[in-house]
């Protein structure tokens, strides 16, 4: 069965210092993977995805996020953060050949950024 | 402009009622999704669909139901056997390729009063 785990609540950054949330993942065989962001009261917006290749993926608004096997982990990084940066944040994967199509989601992190 | 519509965006509900929340899309995709949020419990899965006219259950489907009759429209009706309504509703869509990332509506928020 697919999972996936943000092992963090809340993530609290100075603004200016990189910030890190976590993800880790577990699926049957090779993933799809994602990032969104919420914003309160609003549906999820996309940021970044993993389907092949280059484990090191850039997004929008300066995100990145990297892909590593062995450690079924895809961590959401940014080498300085904004206060905007302030959002609750989710992790998503996908089975790349299971014949159900389901998209699952991490319990998400609230990432607050200080001025 | 392509995206996907849910509505009403606030819906009161009185105890024992059945309730049904609408979602759009013109984007042409073929798979849709209903999620339930809830404070500190992320997106939990009820029911998604890949085609028109097939759908299956996520991890909550108790108390709910769908419908797919058009490739566009994937109403969630919300009945009285779910004990615990009250949440923010929602609805996404993807194309089947599964590379592809959901685009999401605004959301829902039904209140049982």
């Amino acid at each position: 069965a697919q999972s996936v785990a943000q092992p963090e609540d809340q993530v609290n950054v100075a603004e200016g210092n990189p910030l890190t949330v976590k993800c880790t993942y577990s699926v049957s065989g090779n993933p799809y993977l994602f990032w969104y962001v919420q914003y309160p009261n609003r549906g999820l917006q996309f940021l970044l995805k993993y389907i092949t290749g280059d484990n090191l993926v850039k997004g929008s608004y300066g995100f990145e996020a990297e892909f590593n096997k062995s450690q079924t982990s895809f961590h959401l990084k940014k080498p300085s953060a904004l206060v905007s940066d302030s959002a609750l944040y989710f992790c998503a994967v996908r089975d790349r050949y299971s014949s159900a199509s389901k998209i699952i989601f991490g319990s998400g992190t609230r990432l607050s950024i200080r001025p | 402009d392509g995206g996907i519509t849910q509505s009403p965006k606030y819906l009161f509900r009185k105890e024992g009622q059945n309730v049904t929340l609408s979602c759009e899309q013109n984007l042409n995709h073929d798979a849709m999704y209903w999620y339930r949020q809830d404070p500190g419990q992320g997106l939990r899965l009820i029911y998604y669909s890949q085609i028109v006219n097939d759908f299956q259950k996520g991890d909550i489907a108790e108390g709910y139901s769908v419908s797919r009759e058009k490739k566009e429209s994937f109403p969630l009706t919300v009945t009285s056997a779910q004990k615990n309504p009250t949440a923010f509703y929602l609805c996404a869509s993807t194309k089947e390729n599964r590379g592809f990332e959901a685009f999401f509506g605004q959301g829902t928020r039904l209140t049982v009063v």
